[in-house]
């Protein structure tokens, strides 16, 4: 099967600053790479997601990067801000339909 | 459209106990999924469905029970319950196999479980 393994496992970065979170998958054959915020006693939602055909793709303040040799993909969020204190999860897909998680990142933003 | 729903959201049980956890979408889609969530490990897949009237193991299936009889219900059972088995269950749809274009999983809101 897939291991997804998502580091750092916290994160805390000052208001306006960049944060990165990176992930690395084994299975060559995933080709559906998710990111997810979970606020705290919430729903984990759906903040953007690339396909193995993309190497970047964004959206507004969040970008994801995709090494499909290296097998690694990483999120990248820009001036963050408070509301973006969340965990944050990485997900690869797997045999058909299947989502394996990364263990998540909770990340701090300090004003 | 409500989206993905779960019932109950909270529920404490005895050890032995057993339980239904149920799990309704209105989004008309193929796929829907169980989850646990449990501190630092992320989101386990327990057992999954890729239409109406099946079901498949998924990562840690030991213990529980599935049944799709409905393409917008999926249940979660437990028919003797563990303190292990105290979690966040989670349940997500999605309208095909994640290799379609835009074939997210929409998550419900979770159901927090304790089993004493």
């Amino acid at each position: 099967g897939e291991n997804v393994e998502q580091h750092p496992s916290t994160l805390s970065v000052q208001e306006g600053d960049s944060a990165v979170i990176k992930c690395t998958y084994s299975d060559s054959a995933s080709n559906y790479f998710p990111w997810y915020k979970q606020e705290l006693g919430k729903r984990p939602q759906l903040i953007i997601d690339i396909r193995s055909n993309v190497g970047e793709k964004k959206d507004q303040r969040i970008a994801v990067t995709l090494n499909k040799t290296a097998k690694h993909f990483s999120l990248h969020i820009t001036e963050t801000q408070p509301e973006d204190s969340a965990v944050y999860f990485c997900a690869a897909s797997y045999s058909w339909g299947k989502l394996q998680f990364g263990a998540g990142t909770q990340v701090v933003v300090t004003p | 459209n409500a989206g993905v729903t779960q019932t109950p959201k909270f529920r404490v049980l005895k050890t032995g106990q057993s339980m239904t956890l149920l799990c309704a979408q209105d989004m008309n889609h193929e796929y829907m999924y169980w989850y646990r969530q449990d501190p630092g490990m992320g989101l386990r897949l327990i057992h999954y469905s890729v239409g109406e009237g099946t079901t498949a193991k998924g990562e840690v299936p030991d213990g529980y029970n599935v049944s799709r009889l409905k393409k917008q219900n999926f249940l979660l059972g437990l028919e003797s319950a563990a303190p292990s088995q105290t979690s966040v269950y989670f349940c997500a749809s999605s309208p095909l196999g994640l290799g379609f274009v835009g074939n997210e999983q929409f998550f419900g809101p979770g159901t927090r479980l304790t089993v004493l």
